[in-house]
């Protein structure tokens, strides 16, 4: 059974480019949630989507937006990078809502010069 | 809102020694409890989970026990291997208008030494 695939694994970008992520998440899950890790903020949620629908968002700027594809793959875009978005940025899929926990994907590496 | 603490780290401990990581939260509600552990490079994994109060989780040796009167869910493992050396992330799931998300704790790092 596949895992959670995040492409690219790496990203090296310049400041004021935009950068699309994407996330497969496992067969038959339909939530998708993206989190930003960095060593200062630790892990901070971006957002989730459920069927196509974003359902909740975190504080982030509006450069961060994402979306969900019928087939649940899920993208997060930003745009005018900055180099405080340096991080891994995390996918998880879940099977259903709270209490069952989520598969995470190993993440892609972005870095802003 | 919802919130999560853990014990700074890093914790560093000899092989086959005890293990406990401090987990408190705070939520409204009847919040779902999780640790997931970090191993460099890597996404994080579930390690085990716990629904309701006075659950208990466990998996690969490694427990913990959702205490509501306490609002807490402390890791524990009898003996500790040197395979065991990550970064452990406790962490709710509790509802939210429209959804759920899950907050993380700040994680501890953990190094066990042979």
């Amino acid at each position: 059974k596949a895992g959670v695939t995040q492409t690219p694994r790496y990203l090296i970008k310049t400041r004021g480019q935009q950068v699309t992520l994407s996330c497969s998440p496992i067969s038959g899950h339909r939530s998708v949630s993206w989190y930003q890790q960095t060593p200062g903020q630790g892990l901070q949620f971006l957002f989730e989507y459920f069927s196509e629908t974003q359902r909740n968002k975190g504080n982030f700027p509006g450069r961060f937006s994402g979306r969900q594809f019928s087939n649940s793959r899920s993208e997060m875009n930003v745009s005018t990078l900055e180099l405080g978005d340096s991080a891994l940025y995390l996918c998880a899929s879940s099977l259903r809502e709270m209490g069952y926990g989520y598969t995470f994907g190993s993440g892609t590496r972005l870095t802003v010069v | 809102g919802n919130s999560v603490t853990q014990m700074e780290g890093p914790v560093t401990l000899s092989e086959e020694a005890f293990l406990t990581i401090n987990c408190t939260y705070t939520a409204t509600g009847y919040p779902s409890l999780f640790w997931y552990v970090q191993y460099p490079g890597e996404g994080l994994q579930l390690l085990l989970k716990a629904t309701k109060a006075d659950d208990k989780g466990s998996n690969k040796g490694f427990e913990a026990t959702y205490r509501k009167e306490t609002t807490s869910f402390h890791l524990e493992k009898g003996s500790v291997q040197v395979s065991d050396s990550a970064v452990y992330f406790c962490a709710l799931s509790g509802s939210n208008t429209g959804g759920f998300k899950t907050i993380f704790g700040a994680g501890t790092r953990l190094f066990v030494k042979a």
